[in-house]
Parts: C-alpha cells; sequence; structure tokens
C-alpha cells in the first residue's frame, strides 16, 4: 500500500494560514473518520495535533483544525507563529486494519 | 505522567535478530493497544505494527514490509511491549517509535525512540 500523498513543502509568512492536504482512497482516508496529524519538529519525537479528523487533543492550539472532503483530508494552521515551522504528517486507519502515513510535509514558516 | 522508553536499539548485521522493547509508566498498560513506527534516516514515518489490548485478544497487525520477519508481543504484568525483530534487512534501519494508541489511529503519546542500524 503506498503512502498517503502530501505536499513536500508548504511556506507560509507569520500571522498568515496555511493547508495542507492529504490524499488517499476510499480505503483508507475516504473510508474512515480515523485520520490524525503529527507534528515533528527536528530530532523530537512526533506530536498528536488532530485525531479522528477534526479532534484537537488537549493541549493543542486552537489555531490547529482539521477537515476531510471525500478522499482527502486537510490540516489548517492559522496565525502562523515561528514555532511551527516542522514536519507534519498524515496518518489514516485503513480497510486492512492497518495503518498508513503520509510522505510528510515540511512548514517554513518566512 | 505517561512515560513510554524504547530500549534494545543498536548495531546488528544484517540476517540478524534484535528485539526492542518498550517499558510504560503513568497509565494503565493494559488498556490500551500499543504500536510500533518507524523512522529511517532524513525519511518520513512508516507504521511497522500494533498490539491490541487484551480485551481485544492481544491480537497483532503488521505492514507488509515486515510481515512474517517482525513479531510484537506485550507483557501486561510488566507494562511492557516488544518488538521481536528477525531476518534484519539494511532497509530496518530506522528510529524505532513506540506510542500508546487511544481509539483506532490516535497515537497519542510517543517514546524518545531507539536506533537500530542494520550493517555489515
Amino acid at each position: 500500500q503506498s503512502a498517503l500523498t502530501q505536499p513536500a513543502s508548504v511556506s507560509g509568512s507569520p500571522g498568515q494560514s496555511i493547508t495542507i492536504f492529504c490524499t488517499g482512497t476510499s480505503s483508507d482516508v475516504g473510508g474512515y473518520n480515523y485520520v490524525s496529524w503529527y507534528q515533528q519538529h527536528p530530532g523530537k519525537a512526533p506530536k498528536l495535533m488532530i485525531c479522528d479528523v477534526t479532534k484537537r487533543p488537549s493541549g493543542v492550539s486552537n489555531r490547529f483544525s482539521g477537515s476531510k472532503s471525500g478522499n482527502t483530508a486537510s490540516l489548517t494552521i492559522s496565525g502562523l507563529q515561528a514555532e511551527d515551522e516542522a514536519d507534519y504528517y498524515c496518518s489514516s486507519y485503513t480497510s486492512s486494519s492497518t495503518v498508513i502515513f503520509g510522505g510528510g510535509t515540511k512548514l517554513t514558516v518566512l | 505522567e505517561v512515560q513510554l522508553v524504547e530500549s534494545g536499539g543498536g548495531l546488528v548485521q544484517p540476517g540478524r535478530s534484535l528485539r526492542l522493547s518498550c517499558t510504560a509508566s503513568g497509565f494503565t498498560f493494559g488498556d490500551y493497544a500499543m504500536t510500533w513506527v518507524r523512522q529511517a534516516p532524513g525519511m518520513g514515518l512508516e507504521w511497522v505494527g500494533l498490539i491490541r489490548s487484551k480485551a481485544y485478544g492481544a491480537t497483532t497487525e503488521y505492514a507488509a514490509s515486515v510481515k512474517g520477519r517482525f513479531t510484537i508481543s506485550r507483557d501486561d504484568s510488566k507494562s511492557i511491549a516488544y518488538l521481536q525483530m528477525n531476518g534484519l534487512k539494511t532497509e530496518d534501519t530506522a528510529v524505532y517509535y513506540c506510542t500508546r494508541i487511544d481509539g483506532y489511529n490516535s497515537y497519542d503519546y510517543w517514546g524518545q525512540g531507539t536506533l537500530v542500524t542494520v550493517s555489515s
């Protein structure tokens, strides 16, 4: 099974909003509301930012939001801050009872 | 405070075996499914596999890339999850993370990772 498709990189200026898209198939993203997003800073373990497509774990800024339409999920970060610069990964539960990750997106805050 | 600590990584020759451990604390380990995720140097995250809680039969699932070579197990009395890796290949070189699963696909806590290097 191929990885979910994410753009390799996105960028934005402080205060702006950006959206990262994650495209899968009807066997993963489109078939289940079990999409998660993770933030990873260099040399650190990933951190859960969004789960179950739209839910924000306790402690995660409300500047982060998630949504899904068909086979594509998205992560929106509003009011960009320098500390948001990191790699972002989507993941989805699949019809094989496994999990698949996206290839990752490097966010640069200009 | 929830903590996950991986151990057992190191340098191993191709074809050999290695067992990683994930020691958990700060929560009722037996109530949760656990998973392993790896990250090759400079690359993205790759899901390795999971083990469900005993309430769900402690059943396992694996990525196609490791199925038949890797085995995940758990010892709830010690709050430890294991990843037994046999027939290691150079492409298994990665940092291996252990994570707790909340629900179907919410990896809410991660360990610091342990590096496995497969090389002759």
